[in-house]
């Protein structure tokens, strides 16, 4: 069965660095992966996804993510952090019937001013 | 505007008591989800449904009951064969068929507390 981890519950950037925001997956054959934010008390939002093709993919608010095949992992990054980023960071793979999807633990990102 | 409509937001029930928590989309999507989510663990997935009248279980189907009579609507029932249903519930939809790559669309979700 397909499946996604988040080694991290937490990441704390400082406004305007980078951020990263880690995933990885383990899928039988090629994976649909995917990344979500929430906010409190909120549904979770679609920012982008990896189906094939070029390994970056751009998404919403600035975001990026980066599919590495070799390493299982799709990680999610923005070159200059918000405070308003500050959320809670769901990665998510679809099986390759497309069934269903299934998220990792999220990982809860706090940029500080 | 098209979405995913939750009701309600905030649900208290007594032990022993059944309840459900309504989600009706405008999509047009013919798949629709139902996710639990807890602190630190997650989204796990209760039921899905790919089209009218039929559904599968999720990873954590016991105690939870659905139905999908319209396309429009796919209502949980929380029953009191849960045993831990306190929980914030979120419903979803996407397009279906084979080798599906679409993104889920979700509802505001329904916070659910058992006094």
């Amino acid at each position: 069965a397909q499946s996604v981890a988040q080694p991290e519950d937490q990441v704390n950037v400082a406004e305007g660095n980078p951020l990263t925001v880690k995933c990885t997956y383990s899928v039988s054959g090629n994976p649909y992966l995917f990344w979500y934010v929430q906010y409190p008390n909120r549904g979770l939002q679609f920012l982008l996804k990896y189906i094939t093709g070029d390994n970056l993919v751009k998404g919403s608010y600035g975001f990026e993510a980066e599919f590495n095949k070799s390493q299982t992992s799709f990680h999610l990054k923005k070159p200059s952090a918000l405070v308003s980023d500050s959320a809670l960071y769901f990665c998510a793979v679809r099986d390759i019937w497309g069934r269903d999807m299934r998220f990792g633990a999220g990982t809860r990102l706090t940029v500080k001013p | 505007d098209g979405g995913i409509t939750q009701s309600p937001k905030y649900l208290f029930r007594k032990e022993g008591q059944n309840v459900t928590l309504s989600c009706e989309q405008n999509l047009n999507h013919d798949a629709m989800y139902w996710y639990r989510q807890d602190p630190g663990q997650g989204l796990r997935l209760i039921y899905y449904s790919q089209i009218v009248n039929d559904f599968q279980k999720g990873d954590i189907a016991e105690g939870y009951s659905v139905s999908r009579e319209k396309k429009e609507s796919f209502p949980l029932t929380v029953t009191s064969a849960q045993k831990n249903p306190t929980a914030f519930y979120l419903c979803a939809s996407s397009i279906a068929g084979t080798l599906n790559t679409g993104e889920l669309f979700f509802g505001e979700g329904s916070r659910l507390t058992v006094l």
